[in-house]
């Protein structure tokens, strides 16, 4: 165990649906990060949260959407799902604000998304 | 904007010989390097770091990785393979003086065959 929840752990949907996806960070980490892994993409950063607040955008749709509440966990919100979302997204935590710290990120296990 | 390249897609290596997987990447000034590994259904665990200092840097189950300034790289190594070392790899950066996240190679997926 990593010490990051991710929940859940498979998602079935159909297209055009929203979904939401939960992590919670390892403790003493301020920092949840974002990234979806596809087969052809690798592992694309979306986006992270600093002690609730938005650090960092990366490739991250208009369709999606996060945010970090005050306990720290945070949400990654799908909508108008479509068949190419269907992905691995994982979230990471780390201690500090800065993007890359001496301590590396601590990975979830990951939600596999799957559009139908 | 930083970025790494991992060239090859699959390694694959008897159980016992020598291990490479390479790595590549691009960014303004002096980097934060590292290596995770993913094994099926996992998230990814680091295994190593170059933050500054020697060049050679020993991570996590007998693993190390060379950093080369000049050719900017940062190749993962490990003198003899298991079997249990068949996973996929990533390779990531992050520049040293600028607040941004890590961008990561595409993966090298490693088949150690016994």
């Amino acid at each position: 165990d990593s010490g990051v929840t991710q929940t859940p752990k498979h998602l079935i949907t159909a297209t055009g649906q929203r979904v939401t996806l939960r992590c919670s960070p390892r403790s003493g980490d301020l920092s949840v990060y974002w990234y979806q892994q596809s087969l052809d993409q690798g592992l694309q950063f979306l986006i992270q949260y600093y002690n609730g607040e938005e650090r960092a955008k990366g490739n991250i749709l208009e369709r999606f959407s996060a945010q970090q509440f005050p306990d720290l966990h945070s949400e990654l919100n799908l909508s108008s799902l479509e068949l190419g979302d269907s992905a691995l997204y994982f979230c990471a935590s780390s201690v500090g604000g800065g993007g890359a710290t001496n301590y590396g990120y601590t990975f979830g296990s990951g939600t596999r998304l799957t559009v139908v | 904007a930083q970025s790494v390249a991992q060239p090859e897609d699959q390694v694959n290596v008897a159980e016992g010989n020598p291990l490479t997987v390479k790595c590549t990447y691009s960014v303004s000034g002096n980097p934060y390097l590292f290596w995770y590994v993913q094994y099926p259904n996992r998230g990814l665990q680091f295994l190593l770091k170059y933050i500054t200092g020697d060049n050679l840097v020993k991570g996590s189950y007998g693993f190390e990785a060379e950093f080369n300034k000049s050719q900017t790289s940062f190749h993962l190594k490990k003198p003899s393979a298991l079997v249990s070392d068949s996973a996929l790899y990533f390779c990531a950066v992050s520049p040293v003086l600028r607040d941004t996240p890590l961008v990561f190679g595409k993966g090298t997926r490693l088949s150690v065959i016994a």
